[in-house]
């Protein structure tokens, strides 16, 4: 079965730039999570949807940063304008949530990003 | 002062050493708690889910202690490829973990 699928796997990058990076979660996944990992900061959560709708946004950093979820086979996280301290490793995660119970979160390979 | 904090290490050790890692919450609050390991420039997977009365498997066995708000990880018997880096998470909600929180993580190296 294919895991979770991200792209570009590697994205080089201006200041300035619209930089858009895309997932594509486990089929039959109902939950679906974006994360920001860096060595100082660790592995952060972005925002997660449940249902393609999003619960919880408080870890996007700025008006720059924008989630969407059109359908329950893919997902976008768009940063506009794009700025060196961007520069990070973004990872897609999903999970099949049930209420109760915890359900293993399943991550893709990332997208390592680097804005010059 | 982060929620989830741990030391980063690297902790070196031979084959077949006993390693113990500690990780310490600051939400009291935090229900749910896991270890995941990441191995360099991959992505983390879970290794295994942190219960109060502890669990073990196989060679690893990991410990939560609320009162004092830690959680361990004991790895016996260390192998090569135990190396990598090993992230402590915690969850604020006992019926929804969605939101979890994860440390820094500790590297490990086993050397032959």
């Amino acid at each position: 079965d294919a895991g979770v699928i991200q792209s570009p796997r590697h994205e080089v990058t201006e200041m300035g730039q619209e930089v858009t990076l895309r997932c594509k979660p486990i089929s039959g996944h109902n939950s679906l999570f974006w994360y920001r990992q860096t060595m100082m900061r660790g592995l952060e959560l972005l925002i997660y949807f449940n249902n393609n709708v999003p619960i919880d946004d408080s870890g996007m950093p700025e008006d720059r940063f924008s989630a969407k979820m059109p359908n329950a086979s893919f997902s976008t996280l768009k940063i506009q304008p794009s700025e060196p301290r961007d520069s990070a490793v973004y990872f897609c995660a999903s999970s099949l949530q049930a209420t109760g119970s915890y359900n293993e979160q399943f991550f893709g390979p990332g997208t390592r990003l680097t804005v010059l | 002062r982060k929620e989830v904090e741990q030391d980063p290490g690297p902790f070196n050790v031979p084959e077949g050493a006993t390693v113990a890692f500690n990780c310490t919450y600051s939400n009291s609050a935090s229900q749910s708690f896991f270890w995941y390991r990441q191995d360099c420039r991959k992505e983390p997977k879970l290794l295994m889910s942190v219960y109060s009365s502890g669990n073990e498997d196989g060679r690893f066995t990991a410990q939560l202690n609320r009162a004092s708000q830690y959680i361990s990880l004991l790895i016996r018997d260390s192998k090569l490829s135990d190396s990598a880096t090993y992230l402590c998470v915690g969850s604020p909600g006992a019926y929804n973990t969605d939101k979890l929180i994860f440390g820094t993580g500790t590297r490990l190296q086993v050397f032959p």
